[in-house]
């Protein structure tokens, strides 16, 4: 079945660590993003990627990184500047038009906590 | 910039009740509009979406119409079920090469017995 896997699912940092989450799509997808979710609140956009080797900022980048090395693979790295780390992270994956109208499809999610 | 404005939760519905949750936005371009759907722990699946001015778009007897006159993208349901309970968010994308999902806030329905 085609889909987006992360991993882990829930995943514990401690201070002054860094930590990356698994996206993984097989859906052939051009385009992958990463979002952050906090309760109450909508999807914000972390970073995203058009292409392998290139990947723009989203709206709260800080203190996040990625890399795009495969099609397949967009991972994201929390690092130690994230003041706030702990929400739900969200990976997406969609073709890439130009339209706008294409449709993101999402995985299940990565809960990142602080202890 | 762009923005998606969404009715408060969380909502409460019996079931076999109608539903409605309005969403609203303001965007620069000539946007694509998006319903998703998130169920407790998981993330989120797409509902319906809708690319053009009165263009309807529908799934699993959940429907909502794209309003240009008045930026609207309000999800109804004529009977919704036990099982309907979830969070909805609205999106839009505003098109012309952007990439970027905007989001509401979310929407928590809760439909009982």
């Amino acid at each position: 079945d085609g889909g987006i896997t992360q991993s882990p699912k829930y995943l514990f940092r401690k201070e002054g660590q860094n930590v990356t989450l698994s996206c993984e799509q097989n859906l052939n997808h051009d385009a992958m993003y990463w979002y952050r979710q906090d309760p109450g609140q909508g999807l914000r956009l972390i970073y995203y990627s058009q292409i392998v080797n290139d990947f723009q900022k989203g709206d709260i980048a800080e203190g996040y990184s990625v890399s795009r090395e495969k099609k397949e693979s967009f991972p994201l790295t929390v690092t130690s500047a994230q003041k706030n780390p702990t929400a739900f992270y969200l990976c997406a994956s969609s073709t890439l038009l130009t339209s706008g109208r294409e449709t993101q499809y999402f995985g299940p999610g990565t809960r990142l906590l602080v202890l | 910039g762009d923005s998606v404005t969404q009715m408060e939760g969380p909502v409460t519905l019996s079931e076999e009740a109608f539903l409605t949750i309005n969403c609203t936005y303001t965007a620069t371009g000539y946007p694509s509009l998006f319903w998703y759907v998130q169920y407790p722990g998981e993330g989120l699946q797409l509902l319906l979406k809708a690319t053009k001015a009165d263009d309807k778009g529908s799934n699993k007897g959940f429907e909502a119409t794209y309003r240009k006159e008045t930026t609207s993208f309000h999800l109804e349901k004529g009977s919704v079920q036990v099982s309907d309970s979830a969070v909805y968010f609205c999106a839009l994308n505003s098109g012309a090469g952007s990439y970027q999902l905007t989001f509401g806030k979310g929407t928590k329905l809760s439909v009982i017995p």
